[in-house]
């Protein structure tokens, strides 16, 4: 079955680390999302991409990096530089066009 | 900027009632859509419903249905029958522009408890 596919579930980083969360997805979607999900919170863009080897910064991007060497796999990592990382991490993705998004289960990072 | 607003932080509803979910929203943008998604506690995010900006009738979707009046730019989601299930957290999201812009803006959501 095509869908997105996001890990780990659960991330725990100590302070300073950098950590690297996937998403991957097999639904041949041109564009993938990273969003931020803060407790009781709306969910707030971090990165998009509408094409391999492209990305733009969403409305939090700072302390976040990704990359989007292929069509499938769209991976955000986290750096030292985000002083408050511990939240919950959707990733999504969408054929070009006016449609609806598709998103995975998400990954909870927490900081040790 | 656009901007989406549900002004209810929790709502309840008895079981097999109907209840409605305020949804406004702010654009310049004369092209865009609207979306609905459930978020349970497992965290997944479920699409319910969509209504584009030029479409004349309301969308439905078994139970769901979206009253969308776009002069007063509101786009509230109706419940009918609520079940159980229904319990969860639920987001109003606008498409920002048209094309393949495609960021989505999402309001701050609203619990909703279905009592038995």
């Amino acid at each position: 079955d095509g869908g997105i596919t996001q890990s780990p579930k659960y991330l725990f980083r100590k302070e300073g680390q950098n950590v690297t969360l996937s998403c991957e997805q097999n639904l041949n979607h041109d564009a993938m999302y990273w969003y931020r999900q803060d407790p009781g919170q709306g969910l707030r863009l971090i990165y998009y991409s509408q094409i391999v080897n492209d990305f733009q910064k969403g409305d939090i991007a700072e302390g976040y990096s990704v990359s989007r060497e292929k069509k499938e796999s769209f991976p955000l990592t986290v750096t030292s530089a985000q002083k408050n990382p511990t939240a919950f991490y959707l990733c999504a993705s969408t054929p070009s066009g006016f449609y609806g998004y598709t998103f995975g289960s998400g990954t909870r990072l927490t900081v040790v | 900027a656009q901007k989406i607003t549900q002004t209810q932080p929790g709502m309840f509803v008895q079981e097999k009632e109907a209840v409605t979910l305020d949804c406004t929203y702010d654009t310049s943008d004369q092209s865009y859509g609207l979306f609905w998604y459930k978020q349970p506690s497992s965290g997944e995010m479920i699409f319910l419903i969509y209504q584009g900006s030029y479409d004349e009738q309301n969308a439905t979707e078994g139970r769901y249905s979206l009253n969308f009046q776009k002069a007063r730019k509101s786009a509230n989601l109706v419940i009918s029958a609520s079940q159980l299930g229904d319990s969860a957290m639920y987001f109003c999201a606008m498409r920002e522009g048209g094309g393949n812009t495609g960021k989505l803006i999402f309001g701050q959501g609203t619990t909703l408890q279905v009592k038995p």
